[in-house]
């Protein structure tokens, strides 16, 4: 089983629709919990980290954690077609002071 | 905010040579930073996590004769690719430790070997 898993894509949503993506871990342990967008040739810029069990929003963007099931999504209101990107998850393990690892990716497509 | 930089953005070399990779913490120190390296669709990889004067860590299954990475100085870490084949053709990206955990990356090097 990989570690951080993330729903196959590409994912394809109309403009001004709300775009969700999932991400599963397999180290109960873990922490903290990232969303970084990455644009094709580009590095990863964050979008949102989460700590705790529940919803954090920050303006279109909400994070959403669920340790009991290992889960953590990002869902995306009123999508832009700026908004396409690959959106990468990553998980800190536990005991590791910085280093995180990475999902495979999600690809988002926002149909204008 | 803070700033990580990468020389060169993109280098074309021959198989059998080698390419050094500069990654610079541009106005903060940085004791610590990673090696990433990514495949065409495929999800950003730890090569290893450089460290200011002391042997870089490498993640399973990474050659560290082949990826020599030099953490001389709390500004500046370093990855060369030494005898460069096809195969090593990837984006390598670096980056730096944040607060909150974060990381900050540079922009990346695109590396294509003929």
């Amino acid at each position: 089983q990989k570690e951080v898993e993330q729903n196959s894509g590409p994912l394809s949503v109309p403009e001004g629709a709300i775009a969700s993506l999932n991400c599963t871990y397999s180290d109960r342990g873990s922490q903290s919990f990232f969303w970084y967008r990455q644009y094709s040739g580009k590095s990863p810029e964050l979008i949102m980290f989460i700590y705790s069990n529940g919803d954090k929003e920050d303006g279109r963007f909400t994070a959403q954690l669920n340790k009991a099931s290992q889960y953590v999504s990002l869902l995306i209101r009123d999508s832009q077609p700026s908004d396409s990107a690959t959106y990468l998850c990553a998980v800190r393990p536990p005991a590791s002071y910085d280093k995180v690892i990475f999902g495979p990716g999600t690809s988002l497509s926002v149909i204008p | 905010g803070a700033v990580v930089s990468q020389h060169p953005s993109w280098v074309i070399c021959k198989s059998g040579t080698s390419v050094k990779i500069e990654c610079r913490s541009l106005d903060f120190q940085a004791t610590t930073m990673f090696w990433y390296r990514q495949f065409p669709k495929q999800s950003l990889m730890l090569m290893a996590t450089s460290n200011e004067g002391s042997k870089a860590t490498y993640e399973q299954g990474v050659e560290k004769d082949k990826f020599l990475i030099n953490h001389a100085s709390l500004t500046l870490s370093t990855l060369t690719v030494t005898s460069a084949h096809p195969e090593d053709s990837s984006f390598y990206i670096c980056s730096a430790p944040a607060p909150a955990y974060e990381q900050y990356f540079g922009p990346g090097t695109r590396l294509t070997v003929t």
